[in-house]
């Protein structure tokens, strides 16, 4: 099955710095979903990002399809932006609806 | 609220008992998915329903038994589970060829005792 990697896997910032977050996958994909994990467990879906850029607010993110990453840029980091992102994908080869493969996460800490 | 709901929020249950997890989509989607969330463990899928045919069984213990009556509702049966299977089981939601993504739920967090 398709394999994805992120870094860091930790990751301790100031307020107000800026990040950013990596994902490669060994495969062609379909989707690829940015989330974050708040304290509670739940998915906050950020992104759906099989190719292009997006922004929204002081989030955005890139995925280069032909090159097998994506990329979640965090600006002017908050304490509320602690959690885990996760990057998840869906390979092409299933033909969808096959359940999505997650990384490992990155742990963002943001310190006041 | 994201339009999967998921209950109960959490559950504490013995090995010997029996108890059912329930998840309720309200997006229209056609296809529901079953994750398990352990400690410093990756997400992982358990089951697949595409338009309420399961399609998908990750090698998952028969303790756990799925059922989707309908493509709005997702059930998962528990029995006779070991303390291992605590963890926090996530539902998702989305629509084959949508190009829309996966909208999860909140979970339930369970631990057995």
């Amino acid at each position: 099955g398709i394999q994805v990697e992120q870094s860091p896997p930790d990751l301790i910032l100031q307020e107000g710095a800026n990040s950013t977050l990596r994902c490669n996958f060994s495969d062609s994909v379909n989707n690829l979903q940015w989330f974050h994990q708040n304290p509670w467990g739940q998915l906050i879906n950020l992104f759906y990002i099989p190719s292009g850029t997006k922004q929204n607010g002081r989030l955005s993110a890139t995925t280069v399809a032909t090159e097998r990453y994506s990329l979640l840029y965090i600006s002017s980091s908050q304490t509320t932006d602690s959690g885990v992102y996760f990057c998840a994908v869906e390979e092409v080869a299933g033909g969808g609806a096959d359940g999505l493969t997650f990384g490992k996460g990155t742990h963002l800490i943001i310190q006041p | 609220e994201t339009g999967v709901t998921q209950t109960p929020r959490h559950l504490v249950m013995g090995m010997t008992n029996k108890k059912s997890l329930k998840c309720e989509q309200h997006l229209g989607h056609n296809a529901m998915y079953w994750y398990k969330q352990s400690a410093k463990k990756p997400l992982e899928l358990m089951f697949v329903y595409n338009f309420k045919e399961q399609t998908e069984n990750n090698s998952v213990p028969s303790r756990f038994s799925p059922e989707c009556p309908n493509s709005s509702h997702l059930f998962l049966h528990l029995h006779t589970l070991q303390p291992e299977d605590s963890a926090l089981y996530l539902c998702a939601s989305s629509q084959h060829g949508g190009g829309y993504g996966y909208t999860f739920g909140s979970g339930t967090r369970l631990t057995v005792v």
